[in-house]
């Protein structure tokens, strides 16, 4: 079934860079594109981008393209998060989240996908 | 973008149905999936698909989606099931791939 895990609590200022990780049990990791979600405080799940880390295809949300890098790298299972230089506004929860589409009777089909699998989260905190 | 649109608040009594919708253009013509999230924990997918369960998810729990509304329905409901509950769906139209709703809290009186 797998599982995601992924780092801790982070606590910035300003300005500053940070990356934060998931890693995957449990199941082949290069084989499932992996999101990123965001959650503000007290507000909604906000799509951020995905990857397919067999070949690091990645695509963002246009909310934000060039403000986050998604990465990933398959020799550790881990997919990555990264700001150059946080705001404020980047104070949110973020989570990573592995993609599914529907199968059924041997076929799948595109334009069906969601996330079965989540992480537990990773805060970040960025105040001056 | 597509837009979908979930009522902020949903209350039902103990033992009763609940029923949140999601409204979207035309959202019968795509695929709407659920999510699950109580209070600081990650979101849990519970119904995908339109109609289909993960494993798991106990068959109280079940969807349907036509015309304009998706909706999930929450029958026999239970003092936990009192969480926010999210819609998705996956459009290929726009830019913005994965669109959630804004998310209904279910409040169970």
């Amino acid at each position: 079934e797998g599982q995601l895990v992924q780092s801790g609590a982070e606590v910035k200022k300003p300005g500053e860079s940070l990356k934060i990780s998931c890693e995957a049990f449990g199941y082949s990791f290069t084989s499932y594109w992996i999101g990123w979600v965001r959650q503000k405080p007290g507000k909604g799940l906000e799509w951020m981008g995905v990857i397919y880390p067999g070949d690091s295809d990645t695509r963002y949300s246009p909310s934000f393209q060039g403000q986050v890098t998604i990465s990933a790298d398959k020799s550790i299972s881990t997919a990555y998060l990264q700001w150059s230089s946080l705001n404020v506004s980047d104070t949110a929860m973020y989570y990573c989240a592995r993609r599914r589409r529907y199968c059924s009777g041997g076929s799948c089909y595109s334009g069906t996908y969601y996330f079965d699998n989540w992480g537990q989260g990773t805060l970040v905190a960025v105040s001056s | 973008s597509y837009v979908l649109t979930q009522p902020p608040s949903v209350s039902v009594a103990p033992g009763k149905t609940a029923r949140i919708t999601c409204g979207g253009n035309n959202i019968g013509s795509k695929r709407v999936h659920w999510y699950q999230q109580e209070p600081g924990q990650a979101p849990v997918l519970v119904i995908y698909y339109n109609t289909e369960r993960p494993s798991g998810i106990p068959e109280r729990f079940s969807g349907s989606n036509s015309g304009n509304t998706a909706t999930l329905s929450i029958s026999r409901v239970e003092a936990g099931d009192e969480a926010d509950y999210y819609c998705q769906v996956w459009d290929s139209g726009s830019d913005h791939l994965w669109v959630f709703g804004g998310g209904t809290k279910l409040a169970v009186l």
